[in-house]
C-alpha cells in the first residue's frame, strides 16, 4: 500500500526565517510526486510534479526537491502569505493512473 | 484562469437522505475525480471518471455512492442514503489526461455535514 508521511505537522516561522518541509514516501514505483497548497476552506492547489530523483523544481520562494525515498519543500525568505497547508502525494507507476495518496500535510504558519 | 466549480460550498442533511454534489470540471478536461477529506485527516480518493464510465474507486465508494456525467459539462456525485461518517469535504478534480503523472486541478470543495 502507497504511503506518504509529512512532517512536522506544524511549523511556526518568523518572516524571512527559511525552513525545509518534509514528504517522505513508499510506492511500489514512483510515477509521479505532486506538491499542493491548501488554503483553509479552499481546494488544494497544484505546486509542483517532480517525476525521479535528483529533480528540483522552484517556484518564487518555493524549491522542491527528491529523492528515492523523501521529498522537501524548501521555503526561502517567506512571507505570511505564504502560510498554508502544504500537501505532498504520489502517484503509483503500474497501477491505476489517477489515484493520488496524500499526506496529512504540513501546517506553515509564517508571522510578520 | 480555467476553474472547476461546486455547488452547493455547504450542505446540510439529515442521515438517511439523498445528497448530490455538484461539479463544473475545466471545459477541455477529460478525466474527472472526487476526493473526500474528513476533518483532520487527509484527502482520500473516492473515484475516477472517464468516457462516462469509472475507471477506478476506493473501497469508500461502496454502493451507497455513484457517479454520473449527465451532460457535457456537469459531473455529479451522489450519496444515496447519507450516514453521520459521511460528514466531509468532498472536493471534485479534473485533468486533461489521464497519462504519465497526470496534474490534478481541484474545485473550492462541498462542505456536507450530515446530522
Amino acid at each position: 500500500e502507497d504511503q506518504v508521511t509529512q512532517s512536522p505537522e506544524a511549523l511556526r516561522l518568523q518572516e524571512g526565517e527559511s525552513s525545509s518541509l518534509n514528504c517522505s514516501y513508499t510506492v511500489s514505483g514512483l510515477r509521479g510526486l505532486f506538491w499542493y497548497r491548501q488554503d483553509p476552506g479552499k481546494g488544494p492547489e497544484f505546486l509542483f510534479t517532480l517525476y525521479s530523483a535528483g529533480e528540483e523544481k522552484e517556484k518564487e520562494r518555493l524549491k522542491a526537491t527528491l529523492t528515492k525515498k523523501e521529498s522537501f519543500l524548501h521555503i526561502t525568505a517567506p512571507k505570511p502569505e505564504d502560510s498554508a497547508t502544504y500537501l505532498c502525494a504520489v502517484q503509483a507507476r503500474g497501477g491505476s493512473n489517477y489515484k493520488l495518496t496524500f499526506g496529512k500535510g504540513t501546517l506553515l504558519t509564517v508571522n510578520p | 484562469e480555467p476553474e472547476v466549480t461546486q455547488t452547493p460550498s455547504h450542505q446540510v442533511t439529515q442521515m438517511g437522505q439523498e445528497v448530490i454534489l455538484r461539479c463544473v470540471p475545466i471545459s477541455n478536461h477529460l478525466y474527472f475525480y472526487w476526493y473526500r477529506q474528513i476533518l483532520g485527516q487527509k484527502v482520500e480518493f473516492l473515484v475516477s471518471f472517464y468516457n462516462n464510465e469509472i475507471s477506478e474507486k476506493s473501497e469508500i465508494f461502496d454502493d451507497q455512492f455513484s457517479v454520473e456525467r449527465p451532460d457535457g459539462s456537469n459531473f455529479t456525485l451522489k450519496i444515496r442514503s447519507t450516514k453521520l461518517e459521511d460528514s466531509a469535504m468532498y472536493f471534485c478534480a479534473s485533468s486533461l489526461t489521464g497519462a504519465g503523472a497526470n496534474v490534478l486541478t481541484f474545485g473550492a470543495g462541498s462542505r456536507l455535514t450530515v446530522l
